[in-house]
């Protein structure tokens, strides 16, 4: 059982907006604002699309977003295109130096 | 071209030992803290373990579940991590990603190395 708790799947049409939640405690998501997201395709290597909670990586598209409140971060993909489809997964530092992941959501363009 | 390239993984049996390397191109490797990822087939992300800059103390955090098996080691002269794995278990079969660690986010990763433990 992962330390985050994500939806397992979530799906939407091409120009759709979505939203993957993921939820923590005040041990790491709420005592935090080190949340991240990656973007993960079988056999690549995970892709960072947002870090410190809503920051996004040069070269990110502007149509993903990340947003905290209390222990529950998420992650808003808006004007979904096919090349969206993939698995995402949150991530946060914790009160234990650790780091912890959510188990993904595996999203699909319809 | 910032890069991290791992290497070492392979078959191993269980209760086997097996280091990985990862070697690292295009910054200033000591400046920065390392941390090792994985992900079990079938599975989610993993993290396992990252080490300190010198300057910060060099020192180490692990996952519970490789706590007192794995060590992550660093030689700034060669540009080189290690993460030493002893007392492998099936469950640890994986691939193992090598990245530039931030606490914020990791932006740079290796390319994986695919460690099998199986009798």
């Amino acid at each position: 059982q992962s330390a985050l708790t994500q939806p397992a799947s979530v799906s939407g049409s091409p120009g759709q907006s979505i939203t993957i939640s993921c939820t923590g405690t005040i041990s790491d998501i709420g005592g935090y604002n080190y949340v991240s997201w990656y973007q993960h395709n079988p056999g690549k290597a995970p892709k960072l699309m947002i870090y410190d909670v809503s920051d996004r990586p040069s070269g990110v598209s502007s149509r993903f977003s990340g947003s905290k409140s209390g222990s529950t971060a998420s992650l808003t993909i808006s004007g979904l295109q096919a090349e969206d489809e993939a698995d995402y997964y949150c991530s946060s530092f914790t009160s234990s130096s650790t780091v912890v992941f959510g188990g993904g959501t595996k999203l699909t363009v319809l | 071209e910032v890069q991290l390239v791992e290497s070492g993984g392979g078959l191993v049996q269980p209760g086997q030992s097996l280091r990985l390397s990862c070697t690292a191109f295009g910054f200033s490797f000591g400046d920065y803290d390392l941390s090792w990822f994985r992900q079990a087939p079938g599975k989610g992300l993993e993290w396992v373990g990252f080490i300190r800059r010198k300057g910060h103390g060099g020192t180490t955090e692990y996952t519970a579940s490789v706590k007192g098996r794995f060590t992550i080691s660093r030689d700034d002269s060669k540009r080189i991590a290690y993460l030493q794995m002893n007392s492998l278990k099936t469950e640890d079969t994986a691939s193992y990603y090598c990245t530039r660690w931030t606490f914020g986010g990791v932006m740079v990763w290796g390319q994986g190395t695919l460690v099998t433990v199986s009798s």
